[in-house]
């Protein structure tokens, strides 16, 4: 078993539909990495948690350490939200654990 | 502000020769820095890390090694590729560990070996 589960595995939704992606983790961790690829490659850090709550737009970030899981939401999803969402924990000493990651398709 | 640069962009490379992907941050100093491999299908999986100059940690054993000559420049090299070698190659860094950090990307290198 992966140390980092993502579900679904693949997305596909309509315009302006509300987004959830699941992250769970079976190891302790320091912080929690939300993550964007896009189509070409490139990767962007969405958020970093270490507990909480985070928001920045459409997007929320959340994390339940005791239940070790994390969800990420996209409000009002759009087209150009299509891209593959990546889960990954910080274990300590420079280590991050990537989830297999979530291929979103949002259709207009 | 602070911008990664990563290159070349795709390379094909026949089995047996060599490879060298670079990688220079810009804007930040001392920063920690992370070659990452991304297979086909699979995640993320870490390389090398170096948390200064000359310093490098490996984290699986393989065909390639990491050197950083400087402190912005970090550099993943091979001196005879292997099938297996082909993936997507991704650079980053952060000003800190990434338990505490944010963690930035590169564009990403598509190595394809034949």
């Amino acid at each position: 078993k992966n140390e980092v589960e993502q579900s679904p595995q693949n997305l596909t939704a309509q315009e302006g539909e509300f987004i959830t992606i699941n992250c769970s983790y079976s190891v302790g961790i320091s912080a929690l990495h939300w993550l964007q690829q896009h189509p070409g490659g490139g990767i962007v850090s969405l958020f970093m948690l270490s507990s909480g709550k985070k928001k920045h737009g459409r997007l929320i970030a959340t994390i339940n350490i005791q239940e070790k899981h994390s969800s990420l939401h996209i409000t009002a999803s759009h087209p150009r939200d299509s891209a593959v969402y990546i889960c990954a924990v910080s274990k300590g000493a420079q280590k991050l654990v990537f989830g297999q990651g979530t291929r979103l398709t949002i259709n207009p | 502000s602070q911008t990664i640069h990563q290159w070349p962009a795709t390379l094909v490379q026949p089995v047996g020769s060599p490879l060298s992907l670079e990688c220079t941050v810009e804007g930040t100093s001392n920063p920690n820095l992370y070659w990452y491999r991304q297979a086909a299908g699979r995640g993320l999986q870490l390389l090398f890390y170096s948390v200064g100059i000359g310093q490098i940690s490996s984290e699986v054993p393989q065909n390639l090694s990491a050197s950083r000559p400087q402190d912005r420049q970090f550099i993943l090299s091979s001196k005879k590729l292997l099938l297996s070698d082909s993936g997507f190659y991704l650079c980053a860094w952060t000003v800190r560990d990434p338990n505490t950090g944010e963690l930035f990307f590169g564009e990403g290198s598509r190595l394809t070996v034949l």
